[in-house]
């Protein structure tokens, strides 16, 4: 049983392309998160919500747009993709804000 | 600010010698510090982790101690073994809703 799952896996794509990736938990946690691992494997936190909420919303251009239908599930869609959005981007899950976290697999993405 | 740094940035020892990674964090007011190992293709898992209220945590091979007056804690592990290979992260939370993650050691544990 997949505690955090990420879809897809593997996204290539084109510059100024618009793409999304999905993410669900099914741990029953409140907190949901995304973060950037970039080619130095740098962890940055991108966004947190909360049952829905958004809590964190780090320094990251207005492409980048999080939402939460319900709180088992963080989307990310990214309109206008640039070369520099290449890198792996994490979905996490907690059951309580900055506690222990559980990461999905990740999605590599690509921008050609 | 929010920082955390970890030291050093890549580590080698011969298989069964100790590895230590550590790290040092700002906030005073931090008292939830995990470690994650990362391997290579996978994503960040959690293997141990230490609130403030403890100065030592042990799990088998692996331990982690905290200095909260030096703001600084440190990962231990024992006997290593190839499998330990992987990149590890310390982290620190700042108030209740995030963690600041240190920028990694990458540790190769030589046959």
């Amino acid at each position: 049983d997949t505690a955090v799952s990420q879809t897809p896996k593997y996204l290539v794509t084109q510059m100024g392309n618009d793409k999304s990736i999905k993410c669900e938990q099914n741990l029953g946690h409140d907190t949901m998160y995304w973060y950037k691992q970039d080619s130095k494997k740098f962890l940055k936190i991108m966004f947190s919500y909360n049952n829905k909420e958004l809590i964190i919303n780090e320094t990251v251009p207005n492409r980048f747009s999080p939402k939460s239908p319900d709180k088992a599930h963080l989307n990310l869609h990214i309109n206008s993709l640039e070369l520099g959005d290449s890198a792996v981007y994490f979905c996490a899950s907690s059951q309580q804000g900055a506690r222990e976290q559980y990461f999905g697999p990740g999605t590599r993405l690509t921008v050609t | 600010g929010e920082n955390v740094e970890q030291h050093p940035s890549t580590l080698s020892v011969q298989e069964g010698d100790s590895a230590v990674i550590k790290c040092t964090y700002s906030d005073s007011a931090s008292n939830y510090f995990p470690w994650y190992k990362q391997e290579l293709g996978k994503r960040p898992q959690l293997i141990i982790d230490i609130r403030s209220n403890v100065g030592e945590k042990k799990d088998q091979r692996i331990a982690v101690t905290l200095n909260k007056t030096a703001k600084h804690f440190s990962l231990h592990i024992t006997e290593t073994q190839p499998e330990d290979s992987a990149v590890y992260f310390c982290a620190a939370n700042f108030g209740n809703e995030k963690l600041t993650f240190g920028t990694g050691t990458r540790l190769t544990i030589i046959p």
